[in-house]
């Protein structure tokens, strides 16, 4: 059974170093998004991706984050500038189509020093 | 926005017995409702979920119940086994994209 992966999956950085997360879709799959978790809380949406644009973001999504599909497999979130409080795990998931069912990926667990 | 609110946070039954989740939504154009288990460390994995044309779903020892007019759903396990224990995250989604996670409840099965 297809699954999203992603990569890496732990990932330590220094506060203020960009960091790139990336995901590997389902392939037939059209709509992307990136949720977060903070440790013992709930995933919160990011934002969500269809047809090489940003369909909706939420207020966490400031301009310190981007996304990009560079290929035709690949979706990344980028952090420009990294604070303490980024530090959580972060989803992708994907959907068949906007709407279906969302498969998450194992996650990229993400600490800031 | 959408707010999901769901309890209990933390269900502790005996291997057998039923569990019941609940949650309610505010936005009453949310017409999706799925049910995450999330086990320590891993991904949230969908386990079921249910759509605001039907009031009831039921897959095994797993329902999920819609009641559109109250705005709550509930996720029923019964003949619960320690495998059943992880965290459950209920969301809603309008239709369109963003699911909206429920703050989750930790369910402990003791054998």
């Amino acid at each position: 059974e297809p699954e999203v992966t992603q990569t890496p999956s732990h990932q330590v950085t220094q506060m203020g170093q960009e960091v790139i997360l990336r995901c590997v879709p389902i392939s037939n799959h059209l709509y992307f998004y990136w949720y977060r978790q903070i440790l013992g809380q709930k995933v919160e949406f990011l934002v969500s991706f269809y047809n090489n644009e940003i369909s909706e973001k939420s207020e966490i999504f400031d301009d310190q984050f981007s996304v990009e599909r560079p290929d035709g497999s690949n979706f990344t979130l980028k952090i420009r500038s990294t604070k303490l409080e980024d530090s959580a795990m972060y989803f992708c998931a994907s959907s068949l189509g906007g709407g279906e069912t969302q498969y998450f990926g194992p996650g990229t667990r993400l600490l800031v020093l | 926005g959408e707010n999901v609110e769901q309890h209990p946070s933390t269900l502790s039954v005996q291997e057998g017995d039923s569990a019941v989740i609940k949650c309610t939504y505010s936005d009453s154009a949310s017409n999706y409702f799925p049910w995450y288990k999330q086990e320590l460390g891993k991904r949230p994995q969908l386990i079921i979920d249910i759509r605001s044309n039907v009031g009831e779903k039921k897959d095994q020892r797993i329902a999920v119940t819609l009641n559109k007019t109250a705005k709550h759903f509930s996720l029923h396990i019964t003949e619960t086994q320690p495998e059943d224990s992880a965290v459950y995250f209920c969301a809603a989604s309008k239709g369109t994209d963003k699911l909206i996670f429920g703050t989750g409840t930790r369910l402990q099965v003791f054998p």
